[in-house]
């Protein structure tokens, strides 16, 4: 059983640019919520997706969006890339929106803005 | 806004020594409580959560418990290995509901 599942797994971009990162969820989940982990900081909640709509979302600007697929799968974008969008991207699913749901995480998607 | 105050690291410890890293967290209403841990190179992992005041969530010899009155959350175990070598992090889940909100991570370092 594959679990969350990550593309690509480095990503280097320049300013201005814009970026997809995707995600599979782990087998039986529906939920997806995307993360950016700064280099030694913990994990910051970007948003969640469930039943194909951002159902949540966190204090990042619209120049991040996303996007949930009929099979559960997700895509991040990214637009008018910053130096300061350089992370970590973590995607974790769930089988269900809830507060007490455990999250599966995928390994991530490194992302360097030159 | 709600927020979560890990201990900062890196902690440096000897095989079979006493763990402990401070977790404290600010939240309206009772939010549900977790500890995941990174592995070098790997995602995270869920290792022990408490969902209501005086659980105790276990796991793999790590404890820990959610004392509302001290509003607190500090991760234990008794004797660590080598392989226990990651970063810890505390993270709570509030009213919203599946959005977690993260520590900044406490580094662990066992050595033999």
């Amino acid at each position: 059983d594959a679990g969350v599942t990550q593309s690509p797994t480095h990503l280097i971009k320049t300013r201005g640019q814009q970026v997809t990162l995707r995600c599979s969820p782990k087998s039986g989940h529906d939920t997806v919520s995307w993360y950016q982990q700064a280099l030694g900081q913990g994990p910051q909640f970007i948003f969640q997706y469930y039943e194909e709509e951002e159902r949540q979302r966190g204090n990042f600007p619209d120049r991040f969006s996303g996007h949930q697929f009929p099979n559960y799968s997700s895509e991040l974008n990214v637009n008018a890339l910053l130096l300061g969008d350089s992370a970590l991207y973590l995607c974790a699913s769930s089988v269900a929106p809830g507060r007490d749901e455990k999250l599966f995480f995928g390994s991530g998607t490194q992302l360097s803005v030159l | 806004g709600d927020s979560v105050t890990q201990m900062e690291g890196p902690v440096t410890l000897s095989e079979e020594a006493f763990l402990t890293i401070n977790c404290t967290y600010t939240a309206t209403g009772y939010p549900s409580l977790f500890w995941y841990v990174q592995y070098p190179g790997e995602g995270l992992q869920l290792l022990l959560k408490a969902t209501k005041a005086d659980d105790k969530g276990s796991n793999k010899g790590f404890e820990a418990t959610y004392r509302k009155e001290t509003t607190s959350f500090h991760l234990e175990k008794g004797s660590v290995q080598v392989s226990d070598s990651a970063v810890y992090f505390c993270a709570l889940s509030g009213n919203q509901g599946g959005k977690l909100i993260f520590g900044q991570g406490t580094e662990l370092s066992v050595k033999p």
